[in-house]
């Protein structure tokens, strides 16, 4: 397997502009995890599914941000309108819930630059 | 509210031993993972406590208590390649929500 792909791998978009993050998860993982790092704030939980349904999405910093599972292999992660503040690095990771599994595996990150 | 502190960063020499400790306090808790970062890139698993003691994966120890709500991860025989951030991170449930603390960032020096 791949391991977790996210595309794209850096964006620069102007502000008010929507961004669209993409997320495949590894083949047979049931559990989808969107994170945002900052220096400022870490690494911020923003939103998680598990059998693509979303689980707990308070880590979500508002109404401009939303996030799918259209299927059992895909996420996508959406910002609009994109502000600056919104600029960081997007992971998403995925993991399986059979029994004695606890390790997340991350994609490479997008880099969104917000100008 | 949920809080995990750790150092923010920690320096060392090759082939010395470092500890970096991780306290906690959240509303949930299974068990208490321990992930690497460099450079910023992809975040790599390398230790999961789920019940007290010490886990040890190689060069790499894990170490929690549950009474204490403190956990440490412990580097032996320090390499260069070593140098990266450190993350503790809750796990409140098995596949489940994984809260991350603010990271360490180790340095190590020839």
């Amino acid at each position: 397997d791949a391991g977790v792909i996210q595309s794209p791998r850096h964006e620069v978009t102007e502000m008010g502009q929507e961004v669209t993050l993409r997320c495949k998860l590894i083949s047979g993982h049931n559990s989808l995890f969107w994170y945002r790092q900052t220096m400022m704030r870490g690494l911020e939980l923003l939103i998680y599914f598990n059998n693509n349904v979303p689980i707990d999405d308070s880590g979500m910093p508002e109404d401009r941000f939303s996030a799918k599972m259209p299927n059992a292999s895909f996420s996508t992660l959406k910002i609009q309108p994109s502000e600056p503040r919104d600029s960081a690095v997007y992971f998403c990771a995925s993991s399986s819930q059979l029994e004695g599994n606890t390790e997340a595996f991350f994609g490479q990150g997008t880099r969104l630059t917000v100008v | 509210g949920q809080s995990l502190e750790q150092p923010s960063e920690v320096t060392a020499v090759e082939g010395a031993i470092v500890q970096i400790n991780c306290t906690y306090q959240t509303s949930g808790f299974y068990g208490l993972s321990w992930y690497q970062q460099h450079d910023g890139g992809a975040p790599t698993f390398l230790s999961y406590n789920a019940l007290d003691g010490l886990e040890e994966t190689g060069r790499f120890s894990s170490f929690l208590s549950r009474s204490d709500s403190y956990g440490y991860l412990l580097l032996q025989e320090l390499q260069m390649k070593d140098s990266a951030s450190y993350f503790c991170a809750v796990l409140y449930n098995q596949g489940g929500k994984l809260i991350f603390g603010q990271g360490t960032e180790l340095s190590v020096k020839p």
